[in-house]
């Protein structure tokens, strides 16, 4: 049974770029989060995705944008990147019910230059 | 005030001995609690999870709920060196919505 996976485990891009990030949730699982995860912080939430909508929000500029699929799969975008935005971002998924507990992805490290 | 508020640490502690992590967290209306741990560079990992006041416990972790006071802790008894890790306290409040911690450093000394 695979957890939840995301792509690519790394990247690096040039500020003023724009950046999609995948993920898969586990299965049996239909929500999918977003974190970002500076050095040294805890995970910062992003948004949260279910039922193919944006579910709600943490306070983060519209330059971070995502989408999820019929399948529940989700993709993380962030435009006219910035230096800032380099951290760890981590998706996690959950099964509808309401309390639980999130699963997180290895996440994926992005360094903008 | 922050959400969810916990000591950064570093907590040093020596190989069988008991570490003790805390965690305030600002919702009282908030109804599920997690404990997660993460090693330096990975993702995080969920060790335990509390919905009602009281202890619940899962081999060497005990994880401690008072809502009245707002308060979670977990214990790790007899701490190994594997131990050694950031614990995120984690919650979820209103809309459920998930809120960290900045986590607290554990060091456990051999």
């Amino acid at each position: 049974d695979a957890g939840v996976t995301q792509s690519p485990t790394h990247l690096i891009k040039t500020r003023g770029q724009q950046v999609t990030l995948r993920c898969s949730p586990k299965s049996g699982h239909d929500t999918v989060s977003w974190y970002q995860q500076a050095l040294g912080q805890g995970p910062q939430f992003i948004f949260q995705y279910y039922e193919e909508e944006e579910r709600q929000r943490g306070n983060f500029p519209d330059r971070f944008s995502g989408h999820q699929f019929p399948n529940y799969s989700s993709e993380l975008n962030v435009n006219a990147l910035l230096l800032g935005d380099s951290a760890l971002y981590l998706c996690a998924s959950s099964p509808g019910q309401n309390n639980s507990p999130l699963h997180f992805g290895n996440g994926t490290r992005l360094t903008v230059t | 005030q922050k959400e969810v508020e916990q000591n950064s640490g570093p907590l040093s502690v020596p190989e069988g001995a008991i570490a003790s992590l805390n965690c305030t967290y600002s919702d009282r209306g908030s109804q599920s609690f997690f404990w997660y741990r993460q090693y330096s560079g990975k993702s995080p990992e969920l060790i335990m999870f509390i919905y009602s006041n009281g202890d619940k416990e899962d081999g060497r972790f005990t994880a401690q709920l008072n809502k009245a006071s707002q308060y979670v802790s977990l214990l790790i008894r007899d701490s190994q060196p594997s131990d050694s890790a950031t614990y995120l306290c984690a919650v979820i409040g209103g809309y459920q919505k998930v809120t960290f911690g900045t986590g607290t450093k554990l060091q456990v000394i051999p």
